[in-house]
């Protein structure tokens, strides 16, 4: 079946460092989710990739999508302690009835 | 608020009691989810409701039961736990079953369950 994995597993930096975690899909997805999710939260909905090749910001964070749509990153510029948790990407194959599958997550720690 | 509401948010429950876990959604979505966290695991879908259907049944244990009466209310009932399903269990939703490309899921804040 379909596989979603993330790298790093972890990452520790100090506030105003960047940051980027990568998903990487075994499968051709038709598009991409990505999610937040604070310590002792749920996962947060934070933004959707579609299209081959595509890039969307919201403000210090950075979404893209891969051309080949089998990977997606997500860089965090100039990080603060507000962006600590884990992020989720979220696949969903191609095809009908396709399913949303959840990658590893990268938890992500940031000091002062 | 996430529109998702989840009871009880912790529940401690021994290996012999029967318990059930509760989702309300108030978003009119038409698809309902359980998911399991545990640690150093990736989100795992349990099932899927779509409209009031049973969907999807990830090959889960007969001691996990759903129930879905309405759109609106997805139950999990619990009965004679292991220790190893000690998790966070996460209910979610969206507009429609998530079979159709583009859907986001809303979560409510999951319920800690402890089997002791």
């Amino acid at each position: 079946g379909q596989q979603v994995m993330q790298i790093p597993q972890y990452q520790h930096v100090q506030e105003g460092e960047d940051f980027t975690t990568y998903c990487n899909s075994s499968t051709t997805l038709s598009n991409i989710q990505w999610y937040k999710q604070r310590p002792g939260g749920h996962p947060v909905f934070l933004i959707q990739l579609v299209k081959s090749g595509e890039v969307k910001k919201q403000k210090r964070l950075t979404f893209q999508f891969g051309e080949a749509k089998k990977n997606s990153s997500l860089h965090i510029t100039a990080t603060q302690t507000t962006d600590v948790g884990t992020y989720f990407c979220a696949g969903q194959d191609t095809g009908t009835a396709s399913k949303l599958t959840f990658g590893t997550g990268t938890r992500l720690q940031v000091t002062l | 608020e996430t529109g998702v509401t989840q009871t009880p948010r912790h529940l401690v429950m021994g290996m012999t009691n029967k318990k059930s876990l509760k989702c309300e959604q108030h978003l009119g979505h038409n698809a309902m989810y359980w998911y399991k966290q545990s640690a150093k695991k990736p989100l795992e879908l349990m099932f899927v409701y779509s409209l009031e259907e049973r969907v999807e049944n990830n090959s889960v244990p007969s001691r996990f039961s759903p129930e879905c009466p309405n759109s609106s209310h997805l139950f999990l009932h619990l009965h004679t736990l292991q220790p190893e399903d000690s998790a966070l269990y996460l209910c979610a939703s969206s507009q429609t079953f998530f079979g159709v490309s583009g859907n986001t899921i809303y979560f409510g804040e999951g319920s800690w369950l402890t089997v002791v």
